[in-house]
């Protein structure tokens, strides 16, 4: 089945860093990929919409200067969380539309990435 | 996209049938419901899709209402490793990359 790899997959760092996740579809391409973010016991949440070639669409309380996507290939997202502090603290999560003539394809999920600030 | 809704816990007995129920009364005609579960610390697992007819893959089937207002996932012989979050979810039916609303979903606990 199509795979997400979602790298890294745990980042512990000092408040301030600058942490950068990658989000790449293995055997597909992908021409929109998702950032979700999760909190404990709480659902996922979209942060953002990642296009292919074209800027980002950002959620509605997601400051997009605070988390950077490029998405600079059919098979790569990345999200740069910047000056990371704690309440930055959370489980992201990206997914991937698979691009095909072919309607309703199912988006695929990555295992996420823990990150935790001190 | 329609809301979903879903009992936010269920038990059930390893290797009984599994189901789980969703309501979506205000699905469109053009919308599919979708079946993703997590499973503690990883990421969402897509299960299966419909529109209006049945639908089974190897993990699990999907019985839709006629009036399309309902569905359940059912999984056949529940193991230890099906305990997980599942979340039921309705989406446009197009291929311009839509994107999934999670609700609260369901945490299933499947028990020796």
């Amino acid at each position: 089945g199509a795979v997400v790899s979602q790298h890294p997959s745990r980042v512990i760092c000092k408040s301030g860093t600058s942490v950068k996740i990658e989000c790449r579809s293995l055997d597909f391409q992908a021409t929109t990929m998702f950032w979700y973010r999760q909190f404990p016991k709480k659902s996922l949440m979209l942060m953002a919409t990642s296009n292919e070639g074209s800027k980002a669409t950002y959620e509605q309380g997601v400051e997009k200067d605070k988390f950077l996507i490029n998405h600079a290939s059919l098979t790569l997202s990345t999200l740069t969380v910047t000056s990371a502090h704690p309440e930055d603290s959370s489980f992201y999560i990206c997914s991937a539309q698979i691009y095909t003539g072919v309607r309703n394809q199912p988006q695929h999920f990555g295992d996420g990435t823990r990150l935790s600030i001190l | 996209d329609a809301k979903t809704t879903q009992p936010p816990s269920m038990d059930c007995a390893e290797g009984r049938a599994a189901n789980l129920p969703c309501n979506h009364s205000t699905i469109s005609g053009n919308e599919y419901v979708y079946w993703y579960r997590q499973i503690h610390s990883q990421g969402p697992q897509y299960i299966i899709h419909g529109l209006k007819n049945n639908e089974t893959n190897e993990m699990a089937s999907l019985i839709i209402t006629e009036d399309r207002k309902s569905s359940t996932l059912i999984l056949p012989h529940a193991t230890l490793r099906d305990t997980a979050v599942y979340y039921c979810i309705v989406r446009l039916n197009n291929n311009a990359g839509n994107m999934l609303t999670f609700g609260g979903g369901t945490r299933l606990m499947v028990k020796p």
